[in-house]
C-alpha cells in the first residue's frame, strides 16, 4: 500500500512549456485533490474530483487543467508555464463520505524559469 | 467551516509529553476536529481527528473539551522528528471541498 505517490518530485520549465504532474492512489479513494503551497500562503485548492469522470475548481484554477479517468490516477496538467507558478505541488486523496482524513503525498517541487 | 486558532510556536524537550491547543469556539454540532503536521519539505501528514470524545492512536491523543470549543493534541513523548508545524482544522461531513490549513504550530523538539 504506496498511499499517494506524485511524480515527478523536482522540475524545471522554461515559461511557456507545458507539463503534467502525475498523481496516484492505491486506497480507492473517491476523492482527489490537488493544492499548491507557496510561502507563508499556506495550502491553496486548485481543482479537486469526487471520482472517476467528474471534476471542480478550487479557489486556484486558472492555468491548469485535470481529468480523472480512473479512479486511481488525478494528473495535473500546466497548458503554458509561467513563473507565477512556481510552487511546491501536493496531492491529496479521501473516501468522500463521512469524516476520512485527506492522505498527502510528498509534493512535486516545480520551479518556471 | 469553523475558524481554528493555535499560538504560532511552542518548544518542548525531548522526552517530554508536548501539548498543543487548539481554540475552534466557533464549531457546530457536526464538525470534526482534525490535526495534521508539516515537517519541512514534505506533504501534510494526517495525525488524528475527533467528533466530542478523546481519540488515542499510535502517533497522539486527542483530548476535547465538553463544550467542543477547544482542544489539545498531545504527543506523549517527543522525538527530534516530531519539529514541526502542526494544523489544527475544523470540518463537517458536508463542509467545504477543500481543507483550510491555518498558520499552524511550530513545534520544536529541544534535544
Amino acid at each position: 500500500n504506496a498511499g499517494v505517490t506524485q511524480t515527478p518530485k523536482f522540475q524545471v520549465l522554461k515559461t511557456g512549456q507545458s507539463m503534467t504532474l502525475q498523481c496516484a492512489q492505491d486506497m480507492n479513494h473517491e476523492y482527489m485533490s490537488w493544492y499548491r503551497q507557496d510561502p507563508g500562503m499556506g495550502l491553496r485548492l486548485i481543482h479537486y474530483s469526487v471520482g472517476a469522470g467528474i471534476t471542480d475548481q478550487g479557489e486556484v484554477p486558472n492555468g491548469y487543467n485535470v481529468s480523472r479517468s480512473t479512479t486511481e490516477d488525478f494528473p495535473l496538467r500546466l497548458l503554458s508555464a509561467a513563473p507565477s507558478q512556481t510552487s511546491v505541488y501536493f496531492c491529496a486523496s479521501r473516501k468522500q463520505v463521512g469524516n476520512q482524513p485527506q492522505h498527502f503525498g510528498d509534493g512535486t517541487r516545480l520551479s518556471i524559469l | 467551516d469553523a475558524k481554528t486558532t493555535q499560538p504560532p510556536s511552542m518548544d518542548c524537550a525531548e522526552g517530554r509529553a508536548a501539548n498543543l491547543p487548539c481554540n475552534h469556539s466557533t464549531i457546530s454540532g457536526n464538525e470534526y476536529v482534525y490535526w495534521y503536521r508539516q515537517i519541512h519539505s514534505q506533504g501534510p501528514q494526517y495525525i488524528i481527528h475527533g467528533l466530542k470524545n478523546n481519540e488515542t492512536n499510535e502517533m497522539a491523543s486527542l483530548i476535547i473539551t465538553e463544550d467542543r470549543k477547544s482542544s489539545t493534541l498531545i504527543l506523549p513523548h517527543a522525538t527530534l522528528r516530531d519539529t514541526a508545524v502542526y494544523y489544527c482544522i475544523v470540518r463537517g461531513i458536508q463542509g467545504a471541498q477543500k481543507l483550510v490549513f491555518g498558520q499552524g504550530t511550530r513545534l520544536t523538539i529541544n534535544p
